[in-house]
């Protein structure tokens, strides 16, 4: 069964940092590209970044672009966001998500910014 | 620009049958879309991956009610049977080299 399961949310305040994690368990994650997806409150789902299979190529949406860094370890079937330079606008709860048609998500972490 | 429209809510009788659109926007009729579901206080639930011929292929445990289909730039969800459980959030989404894309999401009320 495929799992993904995200943690390392929290309330941090504006400027500040934080560094999100997703744990991958059910499949060869070494053979996938994975997502970053966020939902603020009450809003729709906005893409935040991808990473391909081997981090060969890396994107980002503009309005995370030089605050955020997506990695991966292959070995610890593990992704991460490094979110730096927080902003209120950043406050979301993001979701880990598997391949280019997302066809599996996890749970989910809240990331809240405010001072 | 790639674009994603959905209609902002739809609604239909228990028991009767729905067809959600999302529409590509122009130059990119020729790209998949992928359906997710999101029932309220929820996560999103993938639901199929939607070619622009018309075929899909579902999510595990996704059930026969749900189905797409496709035209031009049109991209459909339609869900028979609906029952209460189908009162949700729908969006399509789509992707290009570097970019992903979720339309604004249909919510569905089952009445």
């Amino acid at each position: 069964e495929v799992q993904l399961v995200e943690s390392g949310g929290g309330l941090v305040k504006p400027g500040g940092s934080l560094r999100l994690s997703c744990a991958a368990s059910g499949f060869t994650f070494s053979s996938y590209s994975m997502n970053w997806v966020r939902q603020a409150p009450g809003k729709g789902l906005e893409w935040v970044s991808s990473i391909s299979s081997s981090s060969s190529y890396i994107y980002y949406a503009d309005s995370v672009k030089g605050r955020f860094t997506i990695s991966r370890d292959n070995a610890k079937n593990s992704l991460y966001l490094q979110m730096n330079s927080l902003r209120a606008e950043d406050t979301a709860v993001y979701y880990c998500a598997r391949d280019s048609h997302v066809d599996y998500w996890g749970q989910g972490t809240l990331v809240t910014v405010s001072s | 620009q790639l674009v994603l429209t959905q209609s902002p809510s739809a609604s239909a009788s228990l028991g009767a049958s729905v067809k959600l659109t999302c529409t590509l926007s122009s130059g990119h009729s020729s790209y998949a879309i992928a359906w997710h579901q999101q029932q309220p206080e929820k996560g999103p639930r993938y639901l199929m991956k939607l070619n622009s011929d018309g075929s899909h292929s579902k999510g595990d445990g996704i059930p026969d009610r749900f189905s797409g289909s496709s035209s031009g730039a049109e991209r459909y969800l339609t869900i028979s049977s609906l029952q209460s459980e189908d009162e949700a959030d729908y969006y399509c989404q789509t992707w290009g080299t570097g970019l992903w894309v979720f339309g604004g999401g249909t919510k569905l009320t089952v009445l």
